[in-house]
């Protein structure tokens, strides 16, 4: 089983609008949870990082929230752009087993925003 | 250099062949990482270098599959009788130090093998 799993695989959105993407993990414990965007053909960028003791986040229209109890994170994304089109990739990363970043990616949302 | 550079960008093959991937991370960070990208899914772990040696190479998935650092910068993913299923995106990141939340992740090498 995906210790890390997101939902929905895609979603089309109009321009303006708002949306929230979901991540499920079950790694325990970890050192924090990332949220990347990927555009097509580059590499995954950092949006948000939260240690376990954080519930939110924010980085602009960028919001990610983290419940360590339910072991659920989102990201909300507000007035989306049509540069906002690409896979947002949730990551968890598990310090703990060998004292570096081992970090483990859902297979990501793809979004897709539309004029 | 400012970003993290892979080479090639693509990468055509034929089955059996032997394929070297090349990443160049940031000046100065010990920690580099490889992952693979399949279609749909996100980066899987392949190997972890802090400095010349190979800290955790968990993630690699068979002996046909080798990476080296040898001079604590530069590494090199080595692929030999490259077969149909290691077509994928081949991701390299570096962080300033391994447990640095900062990782910068190249453009990738995207291999084919036919």
């Amino acid at each position: 089983k995906n210790q890390v799993e997101q939902s929905p695989q895609s979603l089309i959105i109009l321009e303006g609008k708002n949306c929230t993407l979901q991540c499920n993990y079950t790694v325990s414990p970890f050192s924090n949870l990332r949220w990347y965007k990927q555009d097509t053909g580059r590499g995954p960028v950092s949006l948000t990082i939260m240690t376990f003791s954080e519930n939110t986040k924010s980085n602009g229209r960028y919001t990610a929230t983290l419940d360590a109890d339910t072991k659920q994170s989102s990201l909300h994304i507000t007035a989306s752009q049509l540069s906002d089109s690409a896979s947002y990739i949730c990551v968890v990363s598990d310090e703990f087993s060998g004292g570096y970043n081992k970090l483990i990616f859902g297979a990501g949302t793809r979004l897709a925003v539309h004029p | 250099g400012a970003g993290v550079s892979q080479t090639p960008s693509n990468k055509v093959t034929e089955k059996g062949k032997y394929v070297e991937l090349r990443c160049d991370p940031i000046s100065g960070h010990t920690a580099l990482y490889w992952y693979r990208q399949s279609l749909g899914q996100g980066p899987e772990f392949l190997i972890y270098f802090q400095g010349t040696g190979a800290a955790d190479d968990s993630g690699l998935p068979n002996d046909r599959f080798f990476a080296v650092r040898p001079e604590g910068s530069v590494s090199t993913l080595k692929i030999q009788r490259t077969e149909r299923g290691d077509s994928a995106v081949y991701l390299c990141a570096s962080s300033l130090t391994p447990r640095a939340n900062v990782l910068t992740f190249g453009a990738g090498s995207r291999l084919t093998v036919l």
